[in-house]
């Protein structure tokens, strides 16, 4: 079956520290792995794209990271900003055309707190 | 990068009438667009996959009659919840899907509020 978990559900930090959200996933075939932003009561925004071959890729203050031995990502958030609490979602694509090749995350609602 | 766009951003209605939303791609074609629909503090559940000039495909447990989509043009897809109840109230994204790329973009989400 097809799922992706990621931990923790929820975290508090304070501004300015750093943090490190899990993902552990069982989709196949495995195209790629996408980390989202999505703000209260927004879309999901596109942070990071990873396919099989890459093992991290950042964008700004976010870094993801991508082991597809074991089939785990994480994304670390640097120097937090208030701006960053959100729920970040881990999004797996499978190889394929046909319909909705995604598998969503559960996300992790982070909030930064001053 | 591609923007999606989902009109009313919020909607609120009478239980037993019908809301309509729509979702454009702005500056892309989009044969196929997804609806999704969010609880409160869970992610995105697929409701039904919309493809251009057919009907859309409804995910398991998703009323076909309730959920009525539209994808009559390219660039646009509509949902309309046909007699509203306070159950239907969520939060509903819709994403296109661009081809050359293999990625969704997704729209900022439609807020209905059934009393």
């Amino acid at each position: 079956k097809n799922q992706v978990e990621q931990s923790p559900q929820s975290l508090i930090i304070l501004e300015g520290k750093n943090c490190t959200l899990q993902c552990n996933y069982t989709v196949s075939p495995f195209s790629n792995l996408r980390w989202y932003k999505q703000d209260t009561g927004r879309g999901p925004v596109s942070l990071t794209i990873m396919t099989f071959s890459e093992n991290t890729k950042s964008n700004g203050r976010y870094t993801a990271t991508l082991d597809a031995d074991t089939k785990q990502s994480s994304l670390h958030i640097t120097a937090s900003q208030l701006s960053d609490s959100a729920s970040y979602i881990c999004v797996v694509s499978r190889v394929g055309n046909a319909g909705n090749m995604l598998t969503f995350g559960g996300g992790t609602r982070l909030m930064v707190k001053p | 990068g591609a923007v999606v766009s989902q009109h009313p951003s919020r909607v609120i209605c009478k239980s037993g009438t019908s809301v309509k939303i729509e979702c454009r791609s702005l500056d892309f074609q989009a044969t196929t667009m997804f609806w999704y629909r969010q609880f409160p503090k869970k992610s995105l559940m697929l409701m039904a996959t919309s493809n251009e000039g057919s009907k859309a495909t409804y995910e398991q447990g998703v009323e076909k009659d309730k959920f009525l989509i539209n994808h009559a043009s390219l660039t646009l897809s509509t949902l309309t919840v046909t007699s509203a109840h306070p159950e239907d109230s969520s939060f509903y994204i819709c994403s296109a899907l661009q081809y050359r790329y293999n990625e969704q973009f997704f729209g900022p989400g439609t807020r209905l509020t059934v009393l």
